[in-house]
């Protein structure tokens, strides 16, 4: 059964910082998302990687994905408060006779002026 | 006008009443599916449905049921609510199409059980 973990579970870190989240998963699977979600709001897609290799960027958010590693990082650059939120990846896997997604707990990012 | 919207947005209801929750969505997307979310506990999926006459339980669906009305419409129902049932339920929408099954959120309805 696939497992997906994130780390770290919270993150608090200065504005102007560098930092990565990880997104580890235990079975084998080609595509990966990474969603944003508010306090007390809905989930927003940011990426969709599809292969490995994949690299995607928005703005400040940069996506990976290694699906020989089984690894996916969303790295921060130069944080700015905006970014606060937590972040969930989700992983396919196939089960029965089509596609789950299996998420991960998902990392609370504080970022502090 | 939002792509998938859910009714009602927030409700207070007491132990042992019958719930139902509302997802519509515009996307024209065969897929549907409800979460829930608990603090600290990430997404867990109580019901999906890849079309009007398939239903498919997920990882917690006891205590939940659920009917696909129309491919537009994918209802969600508490028999009997319970206070630990008091969460976020989120419904959620993809399409079936090779490469990706990114899926699109609906706001959420915050569920209260007293």
């Amino acid at each position: 059964e696939l497992k997906v973990e994130q780390n770290p579970l919270f993150l608090s870190m200065q504005e102007g910082k560098n930092y990565t989240i990880y997104c580890n998963y235990s079975t084998t699977s080609d595509r990966l998302y990474w969603y944003r979600q508010d306090p007390g709001k809905s989930l927003e897609s940011l990426f969709v990687l599809l292969s490995n290799g994949a690299v995607k960027q928005e703005g400040r958010l940069m996506a990976s994905l290694d699906t020989k590693a089984r690894l996916s990082t969303l790295h921060i650059t130069a944080a700015v408060h905006d970014l606060s939120a937590t972040y969930f990846c989700a992983v396919d896997q196939y089960r029965g006779s089509n596609y789950q997604l299996i998420w991960g707990a998902g990392t609370k990012l504080i970022i502090k002026p | 006008d939002a792509d998938v919207t859910q009714t009602p947005r927030n409700r207070i209801t007491k132990t042992g009443k019958r719930i139902m929750l509302e997802c519509s969505q515009t996307k024209g997307h065969d897929r549907m599916y409800w979460y829930r979310q608990d603090p600290g506990l990430g997404l867990r999926l109580i019901y999906y449905s890849f079309d009007v006459k398939d239903i498919n339980k997920g990882e917690i669906s006891d205590g939940y049921s659920v009917s696909r009305q129309a491919q537009a419409k994918f209802s969600l129902s508490l028999e009997s609510a319970i206070p630990n049932q008091t969460a976020l339920y989120f419904c959620a929408t993809s399409e079936t199409r090779q490469g990706s099954y990114e899926q699109y959120f609906g706001p959420g309805t915050r569920l209260t059980v007293t």
